[in-house]
């Protein structure tokens, strides 16, 4: 049973641009949620995906957006890139939304 | 609000020098309470999920509880390897079931 992988592990970009973060979801897994973890704090929520639909989102702007593929793999897109977005991103699956498997994250930096 | 405060920020003990970690919780409506193991530049491992008061659930040196307003993850006789920071978190029953609420977790550093 593979676990949930994450690419790229780290990304450097400039402020303004854009970045694609990818997750592919444990098997027999339907539900992916991203999480964003700054420094020192706890995971926060930015959205989940259930069967290809957005179903929840946390408190992020609209220019963080996804999608999940028919194979339950999912995107991360964030848009004009800030300082402020530079983090750990986490993706976590599940199966109906039971318990989550997180991924080891992908470190963004923006410079 | 819902939201979870966790103590103490930080924790050192001796190998052996057994502890209790907390993890208060504010929520409409409980539907479970998680504790994860995060290692440095890992993503969180899971531990425990809680459902209702007076629930308890162990692995190995590990034991988590469960009251109306807080959770304990109690370690005995820990060992280096069990430094990290744990995070706990709740699922409220109210919005999307990936609605994990995190606190900012306690960092454990178990000396030899």
């Amino acid at each position: 049973e593979t676990g949930v992988t994450q690419s790229p592990t780290h990304l450097i970009k400039t402020r303004g641009q854009q970045v694609t973060l990818r997750c592919s979801s444990q098997s027999g897994h339907n539900t992916v949620s991203w999480y964003q973890q700054a420094l020192g704090q706890g995971p926060q929520f930015i959205f989940q995906y259930y069967r290809e639909e957005e179903n929840g989102r946390g408190n992020f702007p609209p220019r963080f957006s996804g999608l999940q593929f028919p194979n339950y793999s999912s995107e991360l897109n964030v848009n004009a890139l800030e300082l402020d977005d530079s983090a750990l991103y986490l993706c976590a699956s599940s199966l109906d939304g039971g318990g989550y498997t997180f991924g080891s994250g992908t470190r963004l930096t923006v410079v | 609000e819902d939201q979870v405060t966790q103590s103490p920020e930080a924790l050192r003990l001796q190998e052996g020098e057994s502890s209790s970690l907390n993890c208060s919780y504010t929520v409409s409506g409980l539907r479970g309470l998680f504790w994860y193991r995060q290692d440095p530049g890992k993503g969180p491992e899971f531990l425990f999920t809680l459902y209702s008061a007076g629930e308890e659930k162990e692995k190995e040196r590990l034991k988590a509880t469960l009251t109306k307003k807080e959770s304990f993850l109690h370690i005995t006789a820990p060992k280096p390897e069990d430094s990290a920071t744990y995070l706990c978190a709740v699922q409220p029953l109210r919005g999307s079931q990936g609605n994990l609420i995190f606190g900012k977790g306690t960092k454990l550093s178990v000396k030899p």
